[in-house]
């Protein structure tokens, strides 16, 4: 089983829909999570932390259920501008393993919004 | 605030070549990485700095070696280029505990 897992999508949607995505991780002793957003060709941004509770910034919302181990994002009144690939992000082994302080990057799961 | 550079912003490369893609970073961040985003494939571990002196080896290591002289830097070297290594390449800091990381333009390498 991959360490992160996403639909790839894509996922077409007018403006002003809202949309969510999931995301499944591996490892049950990951600590922290986070949203990456990624447009063509150019490096992947980071847009929110994802905290046990719940966070919200704006128009974007991410959950986290760690007994199931997933994770997601829900974007409302999508812009024309969210269109971009967003990639799920977990924590990996510890730093004393042998990959630092390792972030496992899901391959990203891509949005239109289309007027 | 540059946050991170990275040079060159993109390299036609011979086979066989020797090529050296630069990394700086002004944070202060302790540690350091090197990914490969292959189309497919998503964002690769290719080598990890801790900290300063210190590096190791992610999932795709072979035919990359690294340094960290210094706290800012952390070039990546390709030794003989081969047309695999054709890629996209992202330098990327972070503070010592898992934390978010943060990115560098990158560099498109094209290996001939």
């Amino acid at each position: 089983r991959k360490e992160v897992e996403q639909d790839p999508g894509p996922f077409n949607v007018p403006e002003g829909a809202t949309v969510a995505f999931n995301c499944t991780y591996s490892n049950s002793a990951s600590q922290s999570f986070f949203w990456y957003r990624q447009d063509c060709r150019k490096e992947p941004k980071l847009l929110m932390s994802v905290y046990s509770s719940g966070n919200e910034d704006g128009r974007f919302t991410a959950q986290l259920n760690r007994a199931s181990q997933y994770i997601s994002l829900l974007i409302r009144d999508s812009k024309l501008s969210d269109s971009a690939t967003y990639l799920c992000v977990v924590n990996g082994s510890s730093a004393n393993s042998n990959s630092g302080y390792a972030l496992n990057f899901g391959k990203g799961t891509s949005l239109l919004v289309t007027p | 605030i540059a946050g991170i550079t990275q040079a060159p912003t993109s390299q036609i490369l011979a086979a066989g070549r020797r090529m050296t893609l630069r990394c700086t970073q002004d944070m202060r961040h302790n540690a350091m990485y090197w990914y490969r985003q292959d189309l497919g494939l998503g964002l690769r571990l290719i080598h990890y700095s801790n900290t300063a002196g210190t590096t190791g080896k992610g999932e795709v290591p072979d035919g990359y070696s690294v340094s960290r002289a210094n706290t800012d830097d952390f070039p990546l070297t390709l030794a003989s280029a081969v047309p695999s290594q054709t890629s996209v390449y992202f330098c990327a800091s972070s503070d010592s505990t898992p934390a978010p990381q943060y990115f560098g333009p990158g560099t498109r390498l094209t290996v001939l």
